[in-house]
């Protein structure tokens, strides 16, 4: 069955550096995509980076990378020079193509101090 | 700009009530989406359909059914309220089905408290 875990409940970051946060995935599809969103204190979910099952390098979107590593079925976001904006619940997300389901993880707090 | 409403931010209901969410999208999008975020759980997905008339459950939907007769609006339903359901809904949609890098686009919540 389809799942995503995401086991931080919470992180913390000092502006300015980098933090990973974590997501493991489980499918039997060989096709699917990763997705991470970012919902800030408004309530908006923004989308942040997308990664294909096939892609063959990692994603990367300004300050966001993924780290993905299919063999051990996680797809970590590495967010570089961390700011003060960047405080915010970050969830991830995967879609199976023979299904079209759109299933996320329980999502990570992270919060960046000065 | 894309566009998806959700018809209420914030809504009250009694226990037993029939409650309606409605969602519309403006981007002609093909899949449509409801879930409910709850602290600690994330996003569940509850109901999701593919296209006009077509709809597939999700991880939890016992409780609620959907409507879906126009493309543009997808409907959730709660056919008797109950406080178990006070949560944030969310509604999203998404172009294609079978295409895998599209994103969601979200509305921006109803967060219903069932008293």
């Amino acid at each position: 069955a389809q799942k995503i875990t995401q086991t931080q409940p919470g992180m913390f970051v000092q502006e300015k550096e980098a933090v990973t946060l974590d997501c493991t995935y489980d499918t039997s599809d060989p096709s699917y995509g990763l997705f991470w969103y970012k919902q800030p204190s408004s309530g908006e979910m923004i989308f942040l980076i997308y990664q294909g099952s096939y892609d063959q390098q990692n994603a990367t979107e300004g300050r966001y990378s993924l780290n993905f590593q299919k063999a051990r079925k996680s797809a970590n976001l590495v967010i570089s020079a961390s700011q003060l904006g960047d405080s915010a619940m970050y969830f991830c997300a995967m879609r199976e193509k023979n299904t079209d389901k759109l299933i996320f993880g329980t999502g990570t707090r992270l919060q960046v101090f000065p | 700009d894309v566009k998806v409403t959700q018809s209420s931010r914030y809504l009250v209901k009694r226990t037993g009530e029939k409650v309606f969410l409605e969602c519309v999208q403006d981007m002609d999008h093909e899949n449509m989406f409801w879930y409910r975020q709850d602290p600690g759980l994330g996003l569940r997905l509850i109901y999701f359909s593919y296209d006009v008339k077509m709809k597939e459950k999700g991880d939890i939907p016992e409780g609620y059914s959907v409507s879906r007769e126009k493309k543009e609006r997808f409907s959730l339903i709660l056919e008797s309220a109950s406080t178990n359901q006070t949560s944030m809904y969310l509604c999203a949609s998404r172009l294609g089905t079978g295409i895998l890098n599209t994103e969601a686009f979200f509305g921006q919540g109803t967060r219903l408290t069932v008293v």
